[in-house]
């Protein structure tokens, strides 16, 4: 079964700091991993996509990471601010327009 | 890239009644659509493939005459959510894809009282 496991499912930190959150995945084929911002009330924002072949991309504050091999991805976020509090959407697609979604984490980020 | 449209960003409704939910795809021309549904704290969950010019296609438990999908032209689908009831309560999201990217709604928050 096709599944994507976010974790933490919640998370708290000062602004500031930095922190990781976790996807671990099932699906198969893949073709790609995306990480999506999603604040309260809107839709999802692409953060980043990566292919079998990546294994670290940035933009800006955020940086993923990919293991094709143990099925694992990570966000980083550094220096968090306050604008950063949102839930972080772990994507994976596997070819054609079906996309698996995982429950999210919900961040938190407080002055 | 593509940027996509929602409207409206939020509908209150009686119980009942009828609620229309568009979704423009500004510049970037879509022959499929996408539909979910976000419960509080879920993950968004897809509802039905909506296609330009032929029938929706509906993901299982999802039912096709309660949630009526219209996809007219390339830049245009609907979901209406007819005779809803307050389990119909829920956040509606759209998306696009256009090769590796996927674009998404800001949402409507939809409350049926």
């Amino acid at each position: 079964k096709n599944q994507v496991e976010q974790s933490p499912q919640s998370l708290i930190i000062l602004e500031g700091k930095n922190c990781t959150l976790q996807c671990n995945y099932t699906v198969s084929p893949f073709s790609n991993l995306r990480w999506y911002k999603q604040d309260t009330g809107r839709g999802p924002v692409s953060l980043t996509i990566m292919t079998f072949s990546e294994n670290t991309k940035s933009n800006g504050r955020y940086t993923a990471t990919l293991d094709a091999d143990t099925k694992q991805s990570s966000l980083h976020i550094t220096a968090s601010q306050l604008s950063d509090s949102a839930s972080y959407i772990c994507v994976v697609n596997n070819y054609g327009q079906n996309f698996v979604f995982g429950p999210g984490t919900r961040l938190s980020v407080l002055p | 890239g593509a940027v996509v449209s929602q409207h409206p960003s939020w509908v209150i409704c009686k119980s009942g009644t009828s609620v229309k939910i568009e979704c423009r795809s500004l510049d970037f021309q879509a022959t499929t659509m996408f539909w979910y549904r976000q419960f509080p704290k879920q993950s968004l969950m897809l509802m039905a493939t909506s296609n330009e010019g032929s029938k929706a296609t509906y993901e299982q438990g999802v039912e096709k005459d309660k949630f009526l999908i219209n996809h007219a032209s390339l830049t245009l689908s609907t979901l209406t959510v007819t005779s809803a009831h307050p389990e119909d309560s829920s956040f509606y999201i759209c998306s696009v894809t256009g090769g590796f990217e996927a674009f998404f709604g800001q949402g409507t928050r939809l409350t049926v009282v």
